[in-house]
């Protein structure tokens, strides 16, 4: 069975610009959750999407957005990028009801902001 | 959960040493708390995990043991291997979001 899918490795953008990353959850898992990971701040939670709908949305700013589709890929993007958005984005799917339980994690997108 | 407190930051130990991660946490209302492994250039990867209302879980060389009145469970690897060398992240989680503590790197040397 595949893994999580994350789309691109590698991004790299200046100030101001916008940027949509992808994720392709495990087949058969219908919750995708975004994790921020940086050296200060550690994983910081994002959102989650269970069936093309948001459940849950950490503390971050609304330049940051997601959505999912049927297929339960999804899909987050960051408007106006700063640059303190440089970071490693995590996309996370779980087959459990509860959206926090045994997740499996993609490899990132490492996105640098110039 | 609030928030997460993860000791040792780096610990290093000789191949076939134990090693023990300690986490402390804040919201009494946590009632999972997953380990997970971090390798280099890679997503973290769920080890092992634990619920409120179990002490103590093992799975091979890893074990996990949770003291909910003290607010504080440990990961316990024994026989370690140069392999195990990764960061290793505890979280806790509630009726929210999951929170992660700030990852403690293990260094095995043969």
């Amino acid at each position: 069975k595949a893994g999580v899918t994350q789309t691109p490795r590698y991004l790299i953008k200046t100030r101001g610009q916008q940027v949509t990353l992808s994720c392709s959850p495990i087949s058969g898992h219908r919750s995708v959750s975004w994790y921020q990971q940086t050296p200060g701040q550690g994983l910081q939670f994002l959102f989650e999407y269970f069936s093309e709908t948001q459940r849950n949305k950490g503390n971050f700013p609304g330049r940051f957005s997601g959505r999912q589709f049927s297929n339960s890929r999804s899909e987050m993007n960051v408007s106006t990028l700063e640059l303190g958005d440089s970071a490693l984005y995590l996309c996370a799917s779980s087959l459990e009801q509860n959206y926090n339980e045994k997740l499996f994690f993609g490899s990132g997108t490492q996105l640098s902001v110039l | 959960g609030e928030n997460v407190e993860q000791h040792p930051s780096t610990l290093s130990v000789q191949e076939g040493d134990s090693a023990v991660i300690k986490c402390t946490y804040s919201d009494s209302a946590s009632n999972y708390f997953p380990w997970y492994k971090q390798e280099l250039g890679k997503g973290p990867q769920l080890i092992i995990d634990i619920r409120s209302n179990v002490g103590e879980k093992k799975d091979q060389r890893i074990a996990v043991t949770l003291n909910k009145t003290a607010k504080h469970f440990s990961l316990h690897i024994t026989e370690t291997q140069p392999e195990d060398s990764a960061v290793y992240f505890c979280a806790d989680s509630g009726y929210s979001t999951l929170t992660f503590g700030k990852g403690t790197m293990l260094l095995v040397s043969p």
